[in-house]
């Protein structure tokens, strides 16, 4: 049974600052990974789907990569802004998703 | 393009009584999914449609959930009788495919009393 592990649970940071969030599953057969921005009453927006065969993806300031072998992705937001404060979720192809990285960027 | 629309946006029941989640996919979207989001937890998948098709209903509680998905577009889910437990947010799914970029819909809060 997978299990999606998101760390850490919540983040705050000021404005300007690059940071990592992580996501682990248990279930290397997964063959992609597709990261999500969820805004507080709102549904989820899709932000980057890595396939097992690209290993990274890179959107504007976004950049995701996958490691399947150690079971493990990561989200780096480059120059943050509070705007960008959000829920990030993360989840495999089976859809089974984290409990999320809350993330607040300070002005 | 359309979104993922879903009704209705809230609905409040008292328990036991019955409740109907309606959603229309984007056009063209053979793969349609419904989770349940409990407050503070990320979704948890209850149903996987490609086309009328079920594909993974292994975490729906059959004996109160039950989903539809007729001619391959719309599908409602519904709950009978609804527990106090059920309160969370719905949201629907859509996608060109399985296992490829997933559209959400802005979700259905649900608050059973």
């Amino acid at each position: 049974k997978q299990e999606v592990t998101q760390i850490p649970a919540a983040l705050s940071v000021p404005e300007g600052e690059n940071l990592v969030l992580n996501c682990s599953f248990t279930d290397s057969a997964i063959y992609n990974l597709q990261w999500f921005r969820q805004d507080p009453g709102k549904g989820l927006t899709s932000l980057l789907l890595i396939q097992s065969s690209q290993r990274e993806q890179t959107s504007g300031r976004l950049n995701a990569s996958l490691d399947k072998s150690s079971g493990r992705s990561t989200l780096y937001i480059a120059a943050s802004q509070p705007g960008d404060s959000a829920t990030y979720l993360c989840a495999g192809n089976d859809m089974r998703f984290g409990a999320g990285t809350r993330l607040t960027v300070k002005p | 393009e359309a979104g993922v629309a879903q009704s209705p946006r809230y609905k409040i029941i008292e328990k036991r009584q019955s409740v109907a989640f309606w959603c229309n996919p984007i056009s063209g979207h053979a793969t349609l999914y419904w989770y349940q989001q409990i407050l503070g937890q990320g979704p948890k998948l209850l149903i996987q449609f490609q086309n009328n098709g079920v594909v993974d209903d292994s975490q729906l509680p059959k004996d109160r959930f039950s989903a539809e998905r007729l001619k391959g577009v719309d599908s409602t889910l519904k709950i009978q009788p609804a527990k106090l437990e059920d309160s969370a947010v719905y949201l629907c799914a859509s996608s060109l495919g399985a296992g490829v970029e997933q559209y959400f819909g802005p979700g259905t809060r649900l608050t059973v009393t």
